[in-house]
């Protein structure tokens, strides 16, 4: 089946630093989705993107949609605490009619106040 | 607007009693319904899903099972728990037949086998 490799795995970053992750697949998906899991929550859809090339910025977290489409990344300015938590990121391929969503494993985000 | 309710919250059930977990989604019809599950806060695993009142998939084979007794409600059961069942369970739903719109996640149920 598709396979998402997201990393880093985890980051630890002192406040005010700016951080970077990413995903890439083997396969194309038509639709990358960034979401942020907080402790004890789940996850909340914070970046949507939709074609190949797409920038897309949400306060300070910028997602790109790769060229190929078999890659995306976040970037997140300035860090502040509450950027505390689990990032994911995931695909969607079309066709059919479940459109079921394949997830990375997560980066798990410390921000050292 | 859309709401998914998902419950209890936490949840401590000893070895060898069943289990009942319930989701159901507010403000729209015919959803795709997805039960998954968290350990030790990192991967999200998908167990099972549904696109209609009835139907369930099941991704990954175990000690689970899922029902969808009305188009809005998803239920995850076991008739009898074990110790590798504890984990952070969430409940999602999409619009089905319907690209770029993601996954809505419920808050989440924490469950301890004991």
């Amino acid at each position: 089946g598709q396979q998402l490799n997201q990393s880093p795995q985890s980051m630890f970053i002192q406040e005010g630093e700016d951080v970077s992750m990413n995903c890439t697949s083997s396969s194309i998906f038509n639709t990358w989705l960034w979401y942020k899991q907080d402790p004890g929550e789940g996850p909340v859809l914070l970046i949507a993107l939709y074609k190949a090339g797409e920038l897309t910025s949400n306060g300070r977290l910028t997602a790109q949609f790769g060229i190929t489409r078999k890659d995306s990344f976040l970037n997140i300015s300035a860090s502040i605490p509450s950027d505390v938590g689990i990032y994911f990121c995931a695909g969607q391929s079309s066709g059919g009619s479940n459109y079921k969503l394949t997830f990375g494993k997560g980066t798990l985000l410390t921000v050292n106040p | 607007s859309q709401t998914i309710h998902q419950w209890p919250a936490t949840l401590v059930q000893p070895v060898g009693s069943p289990l009942s977990l319930e989701c159901t989604v507010e403000g729209t019809s015919n959803p795709n319904l997805y039960w998954y599950r968290q350990a030790a806060g990192r991967g999200l695993q998908l167990l099972f899903y549904s696109v209609g009142i009835g139907q369930i998939s099941s991704e990954v084979p175990q000690n689970l099972s899922a029902s969808r007794p009305q188009d809005r409600q998803f239920i995850l059961s076991s008739k009898k728990l074990l110790l590798s069942d504890s984990g952070f369970y969430l409940c999602a739903w999409s619009i089905r037949n319907r690209e770029h719109y993601g996954y809505t996640f419920g808050s989440g149920t924490r469950l301890t086998v004991v």
